[in-house]
């Protein structure tokens, strides 16, 4: 089993930068997804491959991963980015995915 | 345009079989490298995988699940049915399908809520 950890809430003010650690064993040698749902919403996926956009999503939104963490940063936040998080990876040895502890932004 | 559609009751009962159906447009399930996802979210908790099933028939399936779950494909409906057996309560949730071309998932269905109840 692969364990994903991440902070159960961020606080952050309009306009200023948001970012949503996921912590797992040597995550950097893995490709991170990133998940933002918003309340009574289907997960919608921000980012992809550690750091790729899919498109229509802001380029506000950005990632990365090194080490044993990976960070999901939202720049110039608004308050419609108000959402909870979920980081994911696939994980080689199980061979299956694995999903994150989620993580809920609040726009002050 | 890629959309998903989870379908099924949204009440059953301890023990019984839960069965869901996905229904997709805008993909082949008979085409290389796609899968379809199952992912469930009770209330007010995070997202866990349930099982995946791909283009070529192979499937894949939550160790901690995997006794309870089977999932198959028609792909001449584009429809990807999910059965889970001797449900319990604390399988309320709500059940989301979802598209894979790689490692993530994307889009998802809009989901659908079970709950579990005498």
């Amino acid at each position: 089993s692969y364990v994903l950890t991440q902070p159960p809430s961020v606080s952050v003010a309009p306009g200023q930068t948001a970012r949503i650690t996921c912590g797992g064993n040597n995550i950097g040698s893995k490709s991170v997804h990133w998940y933002q749902q918003k309340p009574g919403q289907a997960p919608v996926l921000v980012v992809y491959d550690d750091s790729d956009r899919p498109s229509g999503i802001p380029e506000r939104f950005s990632g990365s991963n090194s080490g044993n963490t990976a960070t999901l940063t939202i720049s110039r936040v608004e308050a419609g980015d108000e959402a909870d998080y979920y980081c994911q990876v696939w994980d080689s040895s199980s061979d299956h995915p694995f999903f994150g502890t989620g993580t809920k932004v609040t726009v002050l | 345009q890629i959309t998903l559609k989870e379908s099924g009751p949204t009440l059953v009962k301890p023990t019984q079989t839960l069965t869901l159906t996905c229904t997709f447009s805008g993909f082949s399930l008979s085409t290389s490298g796609v899968g379809v996802g199952w992912i469930r979210q009770p209330p007010g908790k995070a997202l866990e995988w349930l099982a995946l099933i791909y283009w070529n028939d192979d499937k894949r399936y939550s160790p901690s699940l995997k006794s309870r779950l089977t999932i198959t494909k028609d792909t001449s409906k584009n429809q990807v049915v999910l059965t889970m057996t001797n449900m319990d309560p604390v399988d309320t949730a709500t059940y989301y399908c979802a598209h894979s071309l790689s490692e993530w998932f994307d889009p998802w269905g809009q989901g659908t809520l079970v709950t579990v109840s005498s």
